[in-house]
């Protein structure tokens, strides 16, 4: 069974710098999927990046980066420019890429993050 | 409306009661999930529908049910749940292909007194 792990149950950083949020996960697979998930207060769950494990570029979407690792099984996701509306509950998230096309997700327990004005 | 659905937001129920939730997506997928959200636990996966046929049962008690009767819609009987049921039950959906991204609804957030 695939596991996720986020070390650090909560983040604290000043609005407009930098923060990275730690992920690790251990799988026997080689294709797999991961995620990023944003819950903010509202509990809606959105989607802030992705990445196919087969690529070795870092995904980006705009604000949000990607540093993946495959070989460690590291997963960081770093927020520039942090903004007020990014304090939220983080979750990194894994899904095989074997079962088809209708996997669930594997999360890990979450980052709080705090943006400090 | 757009998106997934989820009613009601928020119910409480007795350990004796029988509820469902129910899901309505909005995007044309054809899976569907049911994740549950507890305080002190991360998400756990509970069901998936893939084109209405359940693929997957995470070791749920029977206490919940689930029942897809079409790929828009997707609900969660329950009956004689326990104190420890209560959490934010999410639905999800997504097209079954490739790496396509889940769609999660609001949530209903349950309560068993």
């Amino acid at each position: 069974a695939q596991t996720v792990t986020q070390s650090q149950p909560e983040m604290s950083v000043q609005e407009a710098e930098t923060v990275t949020l730690s992920c690790t996960y251990d799988t026997s697979e080689s294709d797999y999927y991961l995620f990023w998930y944003k819950q903010p207060p509202s509990r809606q769950m959105i989607l802030v990046i992705r990445q196919e494990a087969y690529k070795q570029q870092n995904a980006t979407e705009n604000r949000f980066s990607v540093n993946f690792q495959k070989a460690a099984k590291s997963f960081s996701l770093k927020i520039s420019d942090s903004q007020l509306g990014d304090a939220a509950m983080y979750f990194c998230a894994y899904r095989s890429a074997s079962g088809g096309g209708a996997d669930g997700l594997t999360f890990g327990k979450g980052t709080h993050l705090i943006i400090q004005p | 409306e757009t998106g997934v659905t989820q009613t009601p937001r928020h119910l409480v129920m007795g350990m004796t009661n029988k509820k469902s939730l129910k899901c309505e997506q909005h995007l044309g997928h054809n899976a569907m999930y049911w994740y549950k959200q507890s305080a002190k636990k991360p998400l756990e996966l509970m069901f998936v529908y893939n084109f209405k046929e359940q693929t997957e049962n995470n070791s749920v008690p029977s206490r919940f049910s689930p029942e897809c009767p079409n790929s828009s819609h997707l609900f969660l009987h329950l009956h004689t749940l326990q104190p420890e049921d209560s959490a934010l039950y999410l639905c999800a959906s997504s097209q079954v292909k490739g790496w396509e991204t889940q769609y999660f609804g609001p949530g209903t957030r349950l309560l068993v007194l």
